[in-house]
């Protein structure tokens, strides 16, 4: 998979948007960029992806920068049920088989 | 989650004895994981399907085998668990390659 760098942390206040930044600097032309989430104990939850552009849906916003080499994860209103691990994923196109391998990720912490 | 069944949810053996994890689906997604998760190590691959009769290997499998004789059932198992294999345990499943994985609740193994 294309190396992702993430923060090991970071907080938010409830209703505010909270960016959660991914550095993915090696991505390849036809590799996605994936966000996961995790809460605590729960099985991981898919949130989004995308290619080169832009992705919203109902969980939250996808923005990919033009060269491809970040992306970040937009939470529009943060709720306290938001708090959880991030993972920002680009798994590799080099065989027909998509494995996520999973890192440290980010974790977000949003506070009352 | 929807879709996405594993059993049991909770288990203590002892070392040396065998362990059989299941996996079951009802969407009839083609790909199947397992993953484990520990502490300071995030979720790391052990095997995966990508078909009935069809599994590989990911970076964690040894000490461990799979079998999927159907579509919608993945078994894991523990020829001989040993105290390292005390983990929780998730399965996931994919209807292609390249597109959100639905997680399970895990299961937690414990080797004593």
């Amino acid at each position: 998979d294309a190396k992702t760098t993430q923060p090991t942390s970071m907080d938010c206040a409830e209703g505010r948007a909270a960016n959660l930044p991914c550095n993915h600097s090696t991505i390849s032309g036809n590799e996605y960029v994936y966000w996961y989430r995790q809460i605590h104990s729960q099985g991981p939850q898919y949130i989004i992806h995308g290619l080169k552009n832009n992705e919203t849906n109902e969980m939250a916003s996808l923005i990919i920068t033009e060269d491809r080499k970040s992306s970040t994860l937009i939470l529009p209103h943060a709720t306290l049920r938001d708090t959880a691990v991030y993972y920002c994923i680009v798994p590799s196109s080099s065989s027909n088989d998509y494995k996520l391998s999973f890192g440290a990720g980010t974790t977000v912490t949003v506070r009352a | 989650d929807a879709g996405i069944t594993q059993s049991p949810r909770h288990k203590v053996t002892e070392t040396g004895t065998p362990v059989t994890l299941r996996c079951h689906q009802t969407e009839n997604h083609r790909y199947m994981y397992w993953y484990r998760q520990d502490p300071g190590h995030g979720l790391r691959l052990i095997h995966y399907s990508y078909g009935v009769k069809d599994t590989d290997k990911g970076e964690v499998s040894d000490g461990y085998s799979v079998s999927r004789s159907k579509t919608e059932d993945f078994l894991l198992t523990l020829e001989s668990a040993t105290s390292s294999q005390t983990s929780v345990y998730f399965c996931a499943i994919s209807p292609t390659t390249g597109v959100g994985y639905t997680f399970g609740s895990g299961t937690r193994l414990t080797v004593v």
